[in-house]
């Protein structure tokens, strides 16, 4: 069955501080997707990843950088987070072109207080 | 930049109502659209799919209506229950010009149906 995982359900931070978010696919999926999701904004594109240190930028991705050293896990950071920043972030993975389904995970609820 | 544009923000019907959701998109380029539901707590998943080069696709209670000149499409959900109630999404995606596909998500509608 197909699974991603999210290393944390729900977070709380401070303002200022470093902020990592990780996710894990089974799939052996090339490429894999960083999210937000806003009440009424949708989902917006952060960051994805096409292969192993491999990254392009998304539709918003100010303020956050992100990490893939191995092909299951791909990580999401925040180096310095904003009360702005406080979302839910979903992680996705999916097959290479022309294949378009991408599988998500739970999602972080991220609060930066 | 809002390039996918959906509608109603909620929407609220009786059990066996057929509720419909509506997307239009600017991109020409878009070739592959899909609808993504998401219950509370989950991560999206995908529910249906269509591409422009035909105008309905079916899968069980669930249909995708396309019209590819006026750039709209929608959703249907025959006979639809409570198990239905969730957060639905449409996407659009361009024909991959690199090694992923990127898709552009609506706003998203809540659909609550009422026993």
């Amino acid at each position: 069955d197909v699974k991603v995982t999210q290393s944390s359900r729900y977070l709380v931070k401070r303002t200022g501080e470093k902020v990592f978010l990780e996710c894990v696919q089974d799939m052996d999926h090339e490429n894999m997707f960083w999210y937000r999701q806003d009440p009424g904004l949708g989902l917006r594109l952060i960051y994805f990843s096409y292969d192993v240190k491999m990254k392009e930028k998304g539709d918003i991705p100010e303020g956050y950088s992100v990490s893939r050293e191995k092909k299951e896990r791909f990580s999401l950071i925040l180096e310095s987070a904003s009360t702005n920043q406080t979302s839910m972030y979903l992680c996705a993975s999916s097959l290479p072109p022309p294949q378009g389904e991408q599988y998500f995970g739970p999602g972080t609820r991220l609060t930066v207080t | 930049q809002q390039q996918v544009k959906q509608s109603p923000q909620s929407l609220i019907v009786q059990k066996g109502g057929i509720p419909i959701i509506n997307c239009a998109y600017e991109n020409t380029a878009f070739d592959y659209f899909p609808w993504y539901q998401q219950f509370p707590g989950k991560g999206p998943a995908l529910l249906i799919a269509i591409r422009p080069d035909v105008s309905e696709k079916k899968e069980g209670r669930f249909t995708i209506s396309f019209n590819k000149s006026a750039k709209q499409f929608s959703l249907h959900i025959m006979d639809s229950q409570p198990g239905d109630s969730a957060t639905y999404f449409c996407a659009a995606s361009p024909f991959p010009s690199g090694s992923a596909r990127q898709l552009t998500f609506g706003s998203g509608t809540q659909l609550t149906v009422l026993p």
